[in-house]
C-alpha cells in the first residue's frame, strides 16, 4: 500500500531564509505532485515531476525528484511572507481499478517578517 | 471555462441526517474522486470512479455513498452512519492527456454538524 510522508509538518521561517520540505513515498510511482493550499481554499498545482532527476523551479520554489530514493524535495529560497500556506506532496498510486492520488499530511509554512 | 463545481460551499447537518454534496465537471474527464480533509491532516480518499456506473472505495469509505450515473456528475452522500462528518470535502477529476493525468480540484464544501 502506497504511503506518503512529509516532514516537517510545521515550519516557521524568517523572511529571507532558505529551507527544504521533504516528501518520502513507500512504493514505486512514476509521477509526483506538489500543491499549495491557502486557508479555506482548494489546492493550487505547483509542480508535476515525471522522471528521476527532474527539477522544476517557479520563483522562490524549486522541486526535485529522486525516484530511486523515493524522495522529493521542495526547496524555498529567500522566503517571503506571501509563501505562507500549507504545502502538500501527492503521489500517483495504481490499482486494478485505475489511478488515484495519495497525499502526504502537509507542511504548514509560516514566514515571519 | 471548463472546471469542477462543488456545491454548496458551506453545509450544516443535524445529527442523524443524510446530506448530499454535489460535484459537477465539464472537462470531459473520465475519472472523479472525493477526498476528505481534516485540520492538520492531508487529504484522504473516500471514493473514486474511473468510468460511469462504476466506483471504488477509498481509504475511508465507511459512512459515505456515491453514484456515477453521468460522466459529469459524482455526488457524495454523507450518511448518518458517518460518526464524525465535520470536515472539508474536495472533489477532483482527471483524464490522461498523453503526458499527465491532469488532476483538477473543485473549490470544496465545508460540512459542519450542528
Amino acid at each position: 500500500e502506497l504511503k506518503v510522508e512529509q516532514n516537517p509538518l510545521f515550519l516557521s521561517m524568517q523572511e529571507g531564509k532558505n529551507y527544504t520540505i521533504y516528501c518520502n513515498y513507500s512504493t514505486t510511482s512514476d509521477r509526483l505532485y506538489w500543491y499549495r493550499q491557502d486557508p479555506g481554499k482548494s489546492l493550487e498545482s505547483l509542480f508535476v515531476l515525471l522522471s528521476n532527476g527532474a527539477v522544476k523551479q517557479e520563483g522562490r520554489l524549486m522541486a526535485s525528484l529522486d525516484t530511486k530514493a523515493r524522495l522529493s524535495t521542495l526547496h524555498i529560497t529567500a522566503a517571503v511572507h506571501d509563501l505562507s500556506a500549507t504545502y502538500f506532496c501527492a503521489v500517483v498510486g495504481y490499482s486494478e481499478y485505475g489511478n488515484k492520488l495519495v497525499f502526504g499530511a502537509g507542511t504548514i509554512l509560516r514566514v515571519k517578517s | 471555462d471548463g472546471g469542477i463545481t462543488q456545491s454548496p460551499k458551506y453545509l450544516f447537518r443535524k445529527e442523524g441526517q443524510n446530506v448530499t454534496l454535489s460535484c459537477e465537471q465539464n472537462l470531459n474527464h473520465d475519472a472523479m474522486y472525493w477526498y476528505r480533509q481534516d485540520p492538520g491532516q492531508g487529504l484522504r480518499l473516500i471514493y473514486y470512479s474511473q468510468i460511469v456506473n462504476d466506483f471504488q472505495k477509498g481509504d475511508i469509505a465507511e459512512g459515505y455513498s456515491v453514484s456515477r450515473e453521468k460522466k459529469e456528475s459524482f455526488p457524495l452522500t454523507v450518511t448518518s452512519a458517518q460518526k464524525n462528518p465535520t470536515a472539508f470535502y474536495l472533489c477532483a477529476s482527471s483524464t490522461w492527456t498523453g503526458l499527465d493525468y491532469g488532476y483538477t480540484f473543485g473549490s470544496g464544501t465545508r460540512l459542519t454538524v450542528v
